[in-house]
């Protein structure tokens, strides 16, 4: 039973470009939430999608955006890339009801040069 | 605004010791809680959970937490560490709701494990 799934794992990008994660939830699983994850820092909710909508934002800018595929899967969109967003992207599945715990991936790892 | 609060930055212990790890949260009501473990360049996995019921809860790898509602606290407990315990750990809070919910995390522990 495959697991959350990211891809890629590494990604380097320089200022001002846009860049897209992808992540496939754990089999089973219909919601997929993102995470950002600076360096020494706990993760940072940024959005959550179930049934291909945007259903809770965190306190991130519209520069980030996503997407849900009505096989689950889910893209994070970043434009305009700033040093700042430098950080591991997480992505978590879990079923669509709050006592669903969260399985994550192992990340993207994204480098802002 | 909920927030989780891990007094504890950096850990030290010895193999064979037995470990605790602080966690408080500020909350309207009584959240569910998580702890996850991360291990370096590695994402987060669930150790364990509480949602309601017994307030002492059990999981993965001997690890086990305690809910003290009057403390606003969720302390994960380790009879005794072993080497490979050595990792980040992460305490998180999520709302009560219909949907799934989204997770705030404290800024995490780090776990060192000497020899």
């Amino acid at each position: 039973d495959a697991g959350v799934t990211q891809s890629p794992t590494h990604l380097i990008k320089t200022r001002g470009q846009q860049v897209t994660l992808r992540c496939s939830p754990k089999s089973g699983h219909d919601t997929v939430s993102w995470y950002q994850q600076a360096l020494g820092q706990g993760p940072q909710f940024i959005f959550q999608y179930y049934e291909e909508e945007e259903r809770q934002r965190g306190n991130f800018p519209d520069r980030f955006s996503g997407h849900q595929f009505p096989n689950y899967s889910s893209e994070l969109n970043v434009n305009a890339l700033l040093l700042g967003d430098s950080a591991l992207y997480l992505c978590a599945s879990s079923g669509g009801t709050g006592n669903q715990p969260q399985h994550f991936g192992d990340g993207t790892r994204l480098s802002i040069l | 605004a909920q927030s989780v609060t891990q007094p504890d930055i950096h850990i030290t212990v010895s193999e064979g010791a037995s470990l605790e790890l602080r966690c408080n949260y500020s909350y309207g009501a009584t959240p569910y809680l998580f702890w996850y473990v991360q291990s370096p360049g590695q994402g987060l996995q669930l150790l364990l959970k509480y949602f309601s019921g017994d307030t002492l809860v059990q999981g993965i790898k001997g690890f086990e937490a305690e809910f003290k509602r009057s403390q606003s606290s969720f302390n994960l407990r380790k009879p005794s560490v072993h080497w490979s315990d050595a990792a980040e750990y992460f305490c998180a809070v999520g709302l009560r709701g219909g949907t799934a919910s989204k997770l705030t995390f404290g800024t995490g522990t780090r776990l060192q494990v000497t020899l």
